[in-house]
């Protein structure tokens, strides 16, 4: 099946800084997701972004999907930001559930 | 407000017992998932449901049932045969064309005792 790695696995930021993280896929998608995971556990869908670039406020994400990676861009962290950033693409076209990497961990400092 | 909820927060499990994690949304969406979270791990897909009276077997169904007898609920049941099954679970559902995305429950964390 498909494989989704993403770099780095952990990351501590001062607030104010700029980060960007990275999801590495090996087989071509129609559908990419990145979530975020606050402490607490729940999981909140960032971005729907099969290619291109999409911006939300303080966050933009990037798929190229002919070289298989897509990035998602932080700015001006805030320690509201701490958590695991994971993404996620279908294993194959025969179903529409996520495989998901093992994630990003952020600590935002204060 | 529309959402998907999940009951209990909280979960003890003795050995040998079944036990039942509820799913219920109001999104009016067909589409819905179970995954199962291990600590400093992604998720990994237990079941899932494309429509009512339907569902198919993720990666990880061993040791786990389901049943989708209406729209808005899709229970997961732990059963005795799951030997680790101390976790965190989370299920999903999903819309369809512009209503397309992954809503995401708050989850149960289980615990074996």
């Amino acid at each position: 099946g498909i494989q989704v790695e993403q770099s780095p696995p952990d990351l501590i930021l001062q607030e104010g800084a700029n980060s960007t993280l990275r999801c590495n896929f090996s087989d071509s998608v129609n559908n990419l997701q990145w979530f975020h995971q606050n402490p607490w556990g729940q999981l909140i869908n960032l971005f729907y972004i099969p290619s291109g670039t999409k911006q939300n406020g303080r966050l933009s994400a990037t798929t190229v999907a002919t070289e298989r990676y897509s990035l998602l861009y932080i700015s001006s962290s805030q320690t509201t930001d701490s958590g695991v950033y994971f993404c996620a693409v279908p294993p194959d076209t025969g179903r529409r559930a996520l495989t998901f990497g093992s994630g990003t961990r952020l600590q935002v400092q204060p | 407000d529309g959402g998907i909820t999940q009951s209990p927060k909280y979960l003890f499990r003795k050995e040998g017992q079944n036990v039942t994690l509820s799913c219920e949304q109001n999104l009016n969406h067909d589409a819905m998932y179970w995954y199962r979270q291990d600590p400093g791990q992604g998720l990994r897909l237990i079941y899932y449901s494309q429509i009512v009276n339907d569902f198919q077997k993720g990666d990880i169904a061993e040791g786990y049932s389901v049943s989708r007898e209406k729209k808005e609920s899709f229970p997961l049941t732990v059963t005795s045969a799951q030997k680790n099954p101390t976790a965190f679970y989370l299920c999903a559902s999903v819309g369809q064309g512009r209503d397309y995305g992954y809503t995401f429950g708050s989850g149960t964390r289980l615990t074996v005792v």
